[in-house]
C-alpha cells in the first residue's frame, strides 16, 4: 500500500504526559500537512512542511506542540504536557510538488491518530 | 480571513433521491475549491475539485460548479445510493502553501 500511513491509530494518555505521532507520506510527495479534527468539526490546519522545512504554523499550534520532518521523509508531531482539550483526531496529508499558486493539487490524507487525554 | 460555511446535517434521504449540500465561502483572491468525503471508518478522500470560476468538478455522479458571483460551490447528485452515506466536507485552498480550510462537514444518511 502506497498511501499515507499514521501511527499509532489510537492513543490514550493521562493529562500531563507527552505523546508523539508519526506520519509516513506518499514517497514522492514533498509537501506534508498536519491537521486536527474535533468531533463534529472539519479538520483545522496545524502546520506545513515542504521537504524538511517547516514553512507555516497555525496559531492553534501552541508552544506545547512541535513538529519535525527530518530528511524530508516521515514527520512527527509531539504534544508535551497534554491537556484534555488536546483530545482530537490528528490527520496527516501529503501532496506532490508545488506547481502554481492556484493549483488544484490533491492532498492525500492518512487514516489519522485519535488522541484521548484522560 | 478565509472561511467555509456548509449546511448542517444530518441530511437523511431515501435511495434514488436528489441530494444538494450547500457550501459558501469567503476568501480573498481566487481560491481552489474542493469536496472531500469521509466514509464510515475511513480517511478523507477527495471527491471533486474546481480551480477557477465556472469550472465544474464531477466524480462518481456528484457535481459542483464554482460560482464566483455567489461565492458558492454546492454539491449535487441526481440519484443517491446507500453507499453514498458519509460525511461530506467543503474546503478551499487560498494560498500558495496549499493548506486547506474546511467547513464543518455534512453527514448524509441514505436509507433503502
Amino acid at each position: 500500500d502506497t498511501g499515507v500511513s499514521q501511527n499509532p491509530r489510537h492513543k490514550i494518555t493521562k493529562r500531563g504526559q507527552n505523546v508523539t505521532f508519526r506520519c509516513d507520506p506518499i514517497s514522492e510527495h514533498n509537501r506534508l500537512y498536519w491537521y486536527r479534527q474535533t468531533l463534529g468539526q472539519g479538520p483545522e490546519f496545524l502546520t506545513y512542511f515542504q521537504n524538511e522545512a517547516q514553512l507555516e504554523k497555525s496559531r492553534l499550534l501552541s508552544d506545547r506542540f512541535s513538529a519535525e520532518r527530518p530528511k524530508g521523509s516521515f514527520s512527527t508531531l509531539e504534544i508535551q504536557r497534554t491537556e484534555q482539550g488536546d483530545s482530537a483526531m490528528y490527520l496527516c496529508a501529503s501532496s506532490p510538488a508545488f506547481r502554481e499558486a492556484t493549483s488544484g493539487d490533491e492532498q492525500f490524507f492518512g487514516p489519522g491518530t485519535r488522541l484521548t487525554v484522560l | 480571513g478565509n472561511s467555509v460555511t456548509q449546511m448542517e446535517g444530518p441530511v437523511t434521504l431515501s435511495e434514488e433521491a436528489f441530494l444538494t449540500i450547500n457550501c459558501t465561502y469567503t476568501a480573498t483572491g481566487y481560491p481552489s475549491l474542493f469536496w472531500y468525503v469521509q466514509y464510515p471508518g475511513e480517511g478523507l478522500q477527495l471527491l471533486l475539485k474546481a480551480t477557477k470560476a465556472d469550472d465544474k468538478g464531477s466524480n462518481k455522479g456528484f457535481e459542483a460548479t464554482y460560482r464566483k458571483e455567489t461565492t458558492s460551490f454546492h454539491l449535487e447528485k441526481g440519484s443517491v445510493q446507500v453507499s453514498d452515506s458519509a460525511v461530506y466536507f467543503c474546503a478551499l485552498k487560498g494560498d500558495s502553501w496549499g493548506k486547506l480550510q474546511f467547513g464543518a462537514g455534512t453527514q448524509v444518511v441514505v436509507t433503502p
